[in-house]
């Protein structure tokens, strides 16, 4: 059965550091998303993705973050200079629309712990 | 603005005990998704149960039920028979489309916890 999967499955890293996180959504999706997960909290949405461009975003997707499909399969996360507060656990998902379920496929996640 | 409500923080029960996971949720959209995810310890987000907001037919899958009411804005969520692996957090969302893609808002979360 088709997947997302993401790498890494957990990353640590220093303050101040650029991180990239990556996806490799379902082929056949379309919209690509990334949500994340402060540990004990809800899962927040960050972005999606549709069509090469960023179709929404919320008020955590600061300048701070970016995201790309640099060719065709996968899907990054890039923080740029990273904070204590960004540690968390990040999913990446895809969706189908256009006759869809209205299901987003969620990765297993990747684990950022920010020293 | 969409919005899902969880209002059980903690539900603690012995094994065999059925257990009622409670979902409350507002949107303005007429057509919407509403999904119950599990999260083990282990992190991944389960996928458990689907429905759309033109079938308010309740339905049973093994041990999982679904109660969805659009006139209280409810999507309630029964495991019969719980078991110890039962335990975990479950998240009620709501998805709709929204510009021009999908938005997909998570409740709080349900900390499950079955006893042995």
């Amino acid at each position: 059965e088709p997947e997302v999967t993401q790498t890494p499955s957990h990353q640590v890293t220093q303050m101040g550091q650029e991180v990239i996180l990556r996806c490799v959504p379902i082929s056949n999706h379309l919209y690509f998303y990334w949500y994340r997960q402060i540990l004990g909290q809800k899962v927040e949405f960050l972005v999606s993705f549709y069509n090469n461009e960023i179709s929404e975003k919320s008020e955590i997707f600061d300048d701070q973050f970016s995201v790309e499909r640099p060719d065709g399969s996968n899907f990054t996360l890039k923080i740029r200079s990273t904070k204590l507060e960004d540690s968390a656990m990040y999913f990446c998902a895809s969706s189908e629309e256009t006759g869809g379920t209205g299901e987003l496929f969620f990765g297993e996640g990747s684990r950022l712990t920010v020293l | 603005a969409q919005k899902v409500t969880q209002a059980q923080t903690e539900i603690s029960v012995v094994e065999k005990e059925d257990v009622t996971l409670d979902c409350v949720y507002e949107t303005r959209d007429t057509t919407y998704y509403l999904f119950w995810y599990k999260q083990p310890p282990s992190g991944e987000l389960v996928f458990l149960i689907r429905r759309n907001s033109f079938d308010e037919q309740n339905e049973i899958s093994g041990r999982y039920s679904w109660n969805f009411q659009k006139s209280t804005s409810s999507f309630n969520f029964t495991i019969t028979a719980s078991q110890v692996v039962d335990s975990a957090v479950y998240f009620c969302a709501l998805s709709v489309f929204s510009g021009s893609a999908r938005q997909l808002t998570f409740g709080s979360g349900t900390q499950l916890t079955v006893l042995p």
